[in-house]
Parts: C-alpha cells; structure tokens; sequence
C-alpha cells in the first residue's frame, strides 16, 4: 500500500504570485484534507474535499482553493501569496467512515514567500 | 480560538524515565482524541488516540488518560527512549470530522 505523496517537497515564490501544490492519497482513500502548518505552531485545518466536493474548510481567505480529481488526488491552489503564506503544507488522506479516522499525511510542501 | 491547546513547548527527560505530555481543550464537543508524532521532514504519524467514552488507553509504552470534567488529555511514555525524541501533536475531532491540532510540544529524551 502506498502512503501520501506530496509534491513538491519544496518551493521558494514571490509575494503576489500563485502557487500549485499537489498530493496523491493513500491508495484505498477517498477524501483529502490541507492543512498549513506555520513554524512553531500546529497544523491548521484548511479544507476538505470528497467525491471531488469541497467538504468543509477552516479559516481561510478564497484565495486558498483546492481541487479533487476521479482519482482522489488533490491540489491546493494559492493566489495572491502573501508573506504569511511561508508554511509547511500537509496534506492527509482518509477513507470517509472508517474507525480513528486513519488519518495518513504526506512528508508535507516547504513553502517560502519571498 | 485555540480549541487544543498543548501549553508546553518543550520537555526534555532521561532516558528509561517516564515523559507526560499534557493537552487541554475547550470545546466539550469533542469526542475523539488522537496524538499524533512528527519526526523534522516527515508528516504526522498516529500514535494513540481515545473515545470520550474512556478515560483511558494503553498501547505498548504509551497510554493516553483523558478527564472530561477538567477537559484535559495527557500522554504517557514509559520508559522513555532517545528515539522517542520528535514533537507530540495532540489532536481532536470535531463535529465536522475535521481533526483540530494543538501547537505540539517537542520531547528531547537524552541518553
């Protein structure tokens, strides 16, 4: 069984440009959630997708939007970085249902906005 | 809003000595407790989790106690390992399913 790839490991972009991370699932796993973990702090919830639905989100601006293909993989999209944006980005798969929510996150994207 | 709160940053213990690991919460809501482990470059693993309808939970080494009246969690290692160095997440349900961290607290076991 595969475990939950994230891509790319790490990224370095400029305050106003957009940014494109990807995840892969778990094979067996149907839904995705983000989370940004900023240094020194705990991961944030930012959304959730299933059956390529958005399945509740956190507190984040719309400039974070994300996307779930047939496949279960994801992307987060980010517009408009802003310097605050610098954060590790983890990305965990799941099979909707199941006991202890089996969470399994990926190695997480190293974001920096410069 | 912190709803999980982990209020030390750092604990540091001898090897073969037992480490406590403490978490608060606000929201009496949760049902479902998880802590999870996190090596630097790596994501999150699943170490122990517990049922709010428990108070607690044993797993090899560790055992995670949870008090509903004073809304707190803790985890225990013992004996504690140098490779059990890495920062503890604390976690919790919510209504939605989503799982709510709390800021970590990094264990240094020394040899």
């Amino acid at each position: 069984e595969t475990g939950v790839t994230q891509s790319p490991t790490h990224l370095i972009k400029t305050r106003g440009q957009q940014v494109t991370l990807r995840c892969s699932s778990q094979s067996g796993h149907n839904t995705v959630s983000w989370y940004q973990q900023a240094l020194g702090q705990g991961p944030q919830f930012i959304f959730q997708y299933y059956r390529e639905e958005e399945n509740g989100r956190g507190n984040f601006p719309p400039r974070f939007s994300g996307l779930q293909f047939p496949n279960y993989s994801s992307e987060l999209n980010v517009n408009a970085l802003e310097l605050d944006d610098s954060a590790l980005y983890l990305c965990a798969s799941s099979l909707r249902g199941q006991g202890n929510y089996g969470y399994t996150f990926g190695s997480g994207t190293r974001l920096t906005v410069v | 809003d912190q709803q999980v709160k982990q209020n030390s940053p750092s604990l540091s213990v001898q090897e073969g000595r037992i480490s406590i690991l403490n978490c608060d919460y606000t929201n009496s809501m949760f049902d479902y407790f998880l802590w999870y482990k996190k090596y630097p470059a790596e994501g999150p693993t699943f170490l122990i989790s517990i049922s709010s309808i428990k108070d607690k939970n044993e797993d090899g080494r560790f055992t995670v106690f949870l008090n509903k009246s004073a809304k707190h969690l803790s985890l225990h290692i013992v004996p504690s390992q140098p490779g059990d160095s890495a920062v503890y997440f604390c976690a919790a349900i919510n209504q939605g399913g989503k799982l709510i961290f709390g800021q970590g607290t990094e264990l240094s076991v020394k040899p």
